[in-house]
This record gives structure tokens, sequence and C-alpha cells, in this order.
């Protein structure tokens, strides 16, 4: 079985400011972790993902994420916001034959000026 | 690449009625999978296919719902007869299944009101 928590269901931070926005996972296997954001109206569109190479991943957009196998975490990191970066965010986890995708509760970003 | 299509963009029926949704999958991609998103319980996997082929379809609500993918380049789903909670965003992805890493591709969505 596997399961992903969004910690955060709203975030707010100022434009320039860094983003944090915190994921952990359970997983029976080595899991495969994703993240990805929905604009308003739109279908989601992967940031980045990880599959067990570097624990730190870089995805698009200026964001990043790093796995931590030991607090079972994939924190997704920005360090300077952007007002196109209000959207929502979910966290997935992919551990099961066949993709089968687990997402997370979703994380919405406000961004003020 | 055009990316995942999906249509209509936007439907509303009354209830009752048979409604079916569209999806395009990118071409090359072995696996599509439809999910539903609604603010009370996100986003759910209603059915995925492999090759064409349904392989878990654990997801579909009830027997009003069918999905169908005739071939690689296209796949439907059909709610008949539709409900008011049946109103959500329905989204059809796309990937090339080669293990449990690969990324999935959305489409914009369908927004489905049911009155």
């Amino acid at each position: 079985a596997q399961s992903v928590t969004q910690l955060d269901s709203h975030v707010s931070v100022s434009e320039g400011t860094p983003v944090l926005l915190r994921c952990n996972y359970s997983s029976s296997y080595s899991p495969s972790l994703f993240w990805y954001v929905q604009h308003p109206n739109k279908g989601l569109q992967l940031l980045l993902k990880y599959t067990s190479a570097a624990t730190l991943v870089k995805g698009i957009n200026g964001f990043e994420a790093e796995f931590k196998k030991s607090e079972t975490s994939f924190h997704l990191t920005k360090p300077s916001a952007h007002m196109s970066d209000a959207a929502e965010y979910f966290c997935v986890v992919s551990a099961a034959a066949g993709n089968k995708l687990t997402f997370g509760g979703g994380t919405r970003v406000l961004v003020k000026p | 690449d055009a990316g995942v299509i999906q249509s209509p963009r936007h439907e509303v029926t009354e209830m009752g009625q048979e409604v079916t949704l569209r999806c395009k999958p990118i071409s090359g991609h072995n696996s599509l999978f439809w999910y539903r998103q609604t603010m009370m319980r996100g986003l759910e996997l209603l059915i995925y296919f492999n090759n064409n082929v349904p392989i878990d379809d654990s997801g579909m609500p009830e027997d009003r719902f069918s999905a169908k993918m005739p071939n690689a380049s296209f796949s439907t789903l059909k709610i008949q007869p539709s409900e008011p909670r049946d109103s959500a965003v329905y989204f059809c992805a796309s990937t090339h299944l080669t293990g449990d890493s690969s990324p999935l591709h959305f489409g914009n969505g369908t927004r489905l009101t049911v009155t």
C-alpha cells in the first residue's frame, strides 16, 4: 500500500520570497515520486520526478525537491516565488506495478505582490 | 506534439442524459488513464488502459460509467444515465509505460455539469 500526505492545504507567500511545500509518503516499495502543478482550468503538468538517482531533483521553473528516505519526505522548494507560481501543487507516489499513482490532496499556493 | 487532447472542454447536461467524453492520447504512448477531480475527493483514478486493453477499472464508480479504447489514438468515457453527483472535471492522461517512473501527460480536462 502507498499513501501521500501534503501537510498544508494552502500556502501564502510574498513575491520574491521562498516557497516550501511539504510532502510525506509511505510505500512498501522503493517509490518513484513526482510533483505536478495545476493552473486554473488546466491539466496537471509535471514539475519534476525522483527515480532513485540523485536525491536532490531539479525541475522546471526553478523548483527543486529533495528525497529524504529517513524522513519519508519529498518537499518542494523554490528560492524566490513569482506571481505565475500561483497554482495548485500535487505530490504523487508511484510504487506499484502498472504505474498506479497515488495523489496527495494538493496544496494551493497564493503569491502576494 | 499537440499533447493530450480532450473534448469537449465543457459539457452541461440534464440528469438522465448520456454523456460521452473523448480523449486523444499523445502519439506513441501505450497507456491511457481517466481521472475525475472534485473538491471533495480530489483526483481519483477511474480506469486505465495499456495497449488499448483495460487493466484496472476498480475506480469506476458504478455501472453507469463505461470506458473504451478502440485504438491507440482514441478513448471514450461514457456516463449513462448521468446524475448531478457526476459533476466534476474529468482528465485523460497518457504515458509510455516502461516501469513505475513514467510521468503522465494530462489533457486540459472536461468540466461536466449535470443539472
